[in-house]
């Protein structure tokens, strides 16, 4: 394992259906991050896991979004009931803790909703 | 609260010149670090370099260097030598290091442009 996989890269939805995205982290990173990136700006902080426990949450997470990590490993992140505006890439990220190198992120999943 | 501005929307620079690009970031926190990171089209975000709020001296990793004035509240980062691998979105982020306070926090981003 030599880096945080994103499942899937690409998806499109219609408007009002659920979305189920999963990311797996290096196996050894203990937290987890999801951020979302809308075109031209810079990734924005979703949500935050530190083994299974989700320890922080964005007020930008409405109730239609949910992510969990079960057992501290990969996590997934639902949207429910998509609207246009949740178009964006979803990215993941792990790391140890360890602020000198940062996070390590994935390729990211890249939604349209239509 | 913490914010990182990045005043350069997009830069064009020759290939094999040097480079600056701009952040500057606001926090109360006394001690955070100060990270870049590249993105290509692909999406992936890419660490380049990071400075710690008490290193004394700037930090370098190969061709980036970035230019730390503390007093200034200041991050740039210097790539010399540009290469046309260099093109993509280049971002500032910063991480406090309080208590609690988890999550990096990212400017808007650089679009660097390298012409052959």
């Amino acid at each position: 394992d030599t880096g945080v996989s994103q499942d899937p890269r690409h998806k499109i939805t219609k408007r009002g259906q659920n979305v189920t995205f999963r990311c797996d982290p290096i196996s050894e990173h203990n937290r987890l991050y999801w951020y979302r990136q809308t075109l031209g700006q810079g990734p924005e902080f979703l949500t935050y896991f530190q083994n299974e426990a989700q320890l922080e949450k964005s007020r930008l997470l409405s109730d239609r979004f949910s992510a969990e990590r079960p057992k501290g490993s990969f996590s997934t992140l639902e949207i429910q009931r998509t609207e246009q505006g949740d178009s964006a890439m979803y990215l993941c990220a792990s790391s140890l803790g360890t602020a000198r190198y940062g996070y390590t992120f994935g390729s990211g999943t890249r939604l349209t909703v239509v | 609260a913490q914010k990182i501005t990045q005043t350069q929307p997009g830069m064009f620079v020759q290939e094999k010149e040097a480079v600056t690009l701009d952040c500057t970031y606001d926090t109360s926190d006394q001690s955070y670090g100060l990270f870049w990171y590249k993105q290509p089209s692909s999406g992936e975000m890419i660490f380049l370099i990071y400075q710690g709020s008490y290193d004394e001296q700037n930090a370098t990793e190969g061709r980036y260097s970035l230019n730390f004035q503390k007093a200034r509240k200041s991050a740039n980062l210097v790539i010399s030598a540009s290469q046309l691998g260099d093109s993509a979105m280049y971002f500032c982020a910063i991480l406090p290091r309080g208590l609690g306070a988890q999550k990096l926090v990212f400017g808007q981003g650089t679009r660097l442009t390298i012409n052959p």
